[in-house]
C-alpha cells in the first residue's frame, strides 16, 4: 500500500475563497506531482517538484501555486477559487533512482467551487 | 517526451483475454513503457513496466516488439472488476515528468 495522503477528500467552497489542498507522503520520495483531472477526462500535470525548494509547472497552465519546504509535504494553494477550478486534484510521488520510476497516487481531492 | 496513442474505449466479455495496444513512434532509447490502471474517483495504479520483448506479472503481460514503436497490454480472463481506464506512459526512469494520455476505457460485460 502506498503511503501518500491527501486532504480534504471533498471540498465545496464559494467563489473567491482561498484553499489549500494538502498532500503528504511517508516514503521519503524526492519527486512529487500534482495532476488535475475532470470527470472522464485525462490527467494533466500542473506542478511537480524534484525535491525540497524545487517546484516546476507542468504542461497544463494552472492558477494554483505549490511549495516544497519539507520532503514529505507538497501543498497546493488557490488564492481565489473560481468555478473553473472545479475538478479532481491528484497528488503523486516517486523515488529518484527507483527500479521503475513508479508513481504512487493519493486518493485525490475533489474540489467544487460554487 | 514520447507521445502515445491508444484506443479511446474497448468492451469485452467476462473471462476473455483483452489486449490494449499503445503506439509510441518516437520512443527514445532510454525510455521505458509503463501501464497504469485507474478506477473512478481514484488515482492511477501501476500495473506493469517493460523495455523490450515480454514482461509478465501476476496481473498482466506486456508485449513490446523489436522496434519498440508500440506495446500491447494483455489482461488474461478479465472480470467485471477490471473495468477501468488504462494508461500507457513512455519515459525514462528518472521520472522527472510523467504525462498521461487519454487512456483506454475498458468495460467488461457480464
Amino acid at each position: 500500500e502506498a503511503d501518500i495522503y491527501q486532504t480534504p477528500r471533498y471540498l465545496v467552497i464559494g467563489t473567491g475563497k482561498k484553499i489549500t489542498l494538502e498532500c503528504s507522503q511517508t516514503m521519503g520520495h524526492d519527486k512529487m506531482y500534482w495532476y488535475q483531472q475532470d470527470p472522464g477526462m485525462e490527467l494533466h500535470l500542473i506542478h511537480y517538484s524534484y525535491g525540497v525548494n524545487s517546484t516546476e509547472k507542468g504542461d497544463l497552465s494552472s492558477e494554483s501555486t505549490v511549495s516544497r519546504i519539507r520532503t514529505e509535504h507538497f501543498p497546493l494553494t488557490l488564492e481565489s477559487a473560481r468555478p473553473s477550478h472545479t475538478s479532481q486534484y491528484l497528488c503523486a510521488s516517486s523515488a529518484t533512482g527507483g527500479p521503475t520510476g513508479e508513481l504512487f497516487f493519493g486518493e485525490g481531492s475533489r474540489l467544487t467551487v460554487l | 517526451l514520447a507521445k502515445t496513442t491508444q484506443p479511446i474505449s474497448m468492451d469485452s466479455y467476462e473471462g476473455q483475454e483483452v489486449n490494449i495496444t499503445c503506439s509510441h513512434n518516437n520512443i527514445a532509447t532510454n525510455d521505458y513503457i509503463t501501464w497504469y490502471q485507474q478506477f473512478p474517483s481514484q488515482g492511477p495504479r501501476f500495473i506493469i513496466q517493460g523495455y523490450k520483448t515480454k514482461v509478465t506479472n501476476e496481473v498482466a503481460s506486456l508485449f513490446i516488439p523489436a522496434d519498440r514503436k508500440s506495446s500491447t497490454l494483455s489482461l488474461p480472463r478479465v472480470s467485471l472488476s477490471d473495468t477501468a481506464v488504462y494508461y500507457c506512459l513512455v519515459g525514462d526512469l528518472s521520472g522527472n515528468q510523467f504525462y498521461f494520455g487519454t487512456g483506454t476505457s475498458l468495460t467488461v460485460i457480464p
